[in-house]
């Protein structure tokens, strides 16, 4: 199983919003509409903001978003704010009982 | 309040052994997949493996199988991940983390457990 590719970094100025992209194969995320998101602050417990792509969890703000095409799935934090500068990554069930994270996605809020 | 909680920081030697535990609370914990999570020094999460804890059911990444091993005792509502021969590769944060009933996201996380791998 191959990490998930996401980019290294991303930056946007506060109120801006950004995506940051996941990719990976027809054998996990072309597969399953089971993409979660985690934002990671270094210290903390990464804490869950996307789930089945495109569904929040209680208590996460709507300016999170996800969504999903082919191999592909995308997360969009819009009105960025000081608070979400943070690791994120993306998750995949990729069959079996079997999970996949994503290399890792560095926010910076400019 | 649900919640996860890990045992604490560990340092060990190069070939010593070791099982770090992850209890859970105020939750049904044997009907819930926990799944444990590595993040070297410095780098990104790495799924290592679940355990249902009803049944002992384990899956693991290939990436890990046979390097660790998990385990679980439902009557403490405890998770495991042991070692038989630490490597100072092993150096690294692991969470346990809890897979949610629906969705399959991960929604509640254990504080972490740092374990240190020195001669």
């Amino acid at each position: 199983q191959s990490a998930l590719t996401q980019p290294a970094s991303v930056s946007g100025s506060p109120g801006q919003s950004i995506t940051i992209s996941c990719t990976g194969t027809s054998s996990d995320v072309g597969s399953y509409n089971l993409v979660s998101w985690y934002q990671h602050h270094p210290g903390k417990a990464p804490k869950l903001i996307i789930y089945e792509a495109n569904k929040r969890p209680s208590g996460i703000s709507d300016r999170f978003s996800g969504s999903k095409s082919g191999n592909t799935a995308s997360l969009t934090i819009s009105g960025l704010q000081a608070e979400d500068e943070a690791d994120y990554y993306c998750c995949s069930y990729a069959g079996s009982s079997v999970y996949v994270f994503g290399t890792g996605t560095k926010v910076t809020v400019l | 309040e649900a919640q996860l909680v890990q045992s604490g920081a560990e340092v060990k030697k190069p070939g010593e052994s070791l099982k770090i535990s992850c209890e859970g609370s105020d939750y049904s914990f044997s009907t819930y997949w926990v799944a444990w999570v590595r993040q070297l020094p410095g780098q990104g999460l790495e799924w290592m493996g679940i355990i249902y804890p009803d049944d002992s059911v384990t899956k693991y990444s290939p990436s890990f199988q046979g390097q660790v091993t998990l385990s679980a005792d439902k009557s403490v509502s405890t998770a495991y991940l042991q070692w038989r021969s630490l490597r100072a590769s092993d150096t690294a944060i692991y969470y346990c983390a809890r897979r949610s009933g629906r969705g399959h996201g991960f929604d509640m996380w254990g504080q972490g457990t740092m374990v240190t791998v020195s001669s």
